[in-house]
């Protein structure tokens, strides 16, 4: 166990339907981080919150958006949801907003499937 | 675009086999970070090198990072079956963010 949690561990849904990815980092850490995981794309940064507030967006499209709350988990929401969405989404956290100085401690994954 | 390569892709050598996997980029990076990644889990943090030109050894494992911190290469002596797995290095930045190269699939033969 990491310490970082993610929920759910498997997701199907129907094209054109709106999910919700949830991470709970690891206690005490301050910064969480989103990826995605695809195999013809590797693995690509998303989103950036640090200690509630957004730090740096990466890769991520106009239909998926994200938050930390003030316990400091995160959600990843996805809507409008199309085939090409099918991935495993990562949630990483750390304890600050280092310069990747910082190891980043990953959770187990949720693996999303568009039908 | 991937800002790191990683090579090779592919990697299978047999138990007791030494290995080397390299990631190089054209962009300078604060810190690299390798990380090995089991199917079904996320991936974990193996080391962090932020000084160009430093070597850490874990065990069986050497890491190097190279002199402009463009590149690291990581190296396993001796490999066993448990080293199987995808590694990933990954680049710091100013701008908080962590590149991941492609991966380097090494599968170890008993």
């Amino acid at each position: 166990d990491s310490g970082v949690t993610q929920t759910p561990k498997h997701l199907i849904t129907a094209t054109g339907q709106r999910v919700t990815l949830r991470c709970s980092p690891r206690s005490g850490d301050l910064s969480v981080y989103w990826y995605q995981q695809s195999l013809d794309q590797g693995l690509q940064f998303l989103i950036h919150y640090y200690n509630g507030e957004e730090r740096a967006k990466g890769n991520i499209l106009e239909r998926f958006s994200a938050q930390q709350f003030p316990d400091l988990h995160s959600e990843l929401n996805l809507s409008s949801l199309e085939l090409g969405d099918s991935a495993l989404y990562f949630c990483a956290s750390s304890p600050r907003q280092g310069r990747g100085n910082y190891g980043y401690t990953f959770g187990s994954g949720t693996r999303l499937t568009v039908v | 675009t991937q800002l790191l390569e990683q090579s090779p892709q592919f990697l299978s050598i047999q138990e007791g086999e030494n290995l080397t996997v390299y990631c190089n980029s054209s962009s300078v990076f604060s810190s690299l970070q390798w990380y090995r990644q089991e199917p079904g889990e996320g991936p974990v943090l193996l080391v962090t090198v932020v000084t160009g030109g430093e070597v850490k050894k874990l065990k069986r494992l050497t890491f190097q990072f190279g002199d402009a911190r463009k590149d690291s290469s990581l190296h396993i002596t001796a490999a066993q079956p448990g080293d199987t797995g995808l590694y990933l290095c990954a680049g710091g930045s100013n701008d908080y963010k962590l590149s991941f190269g492609a991966g380097t699939t090494v599968t170890v033969r008993a």
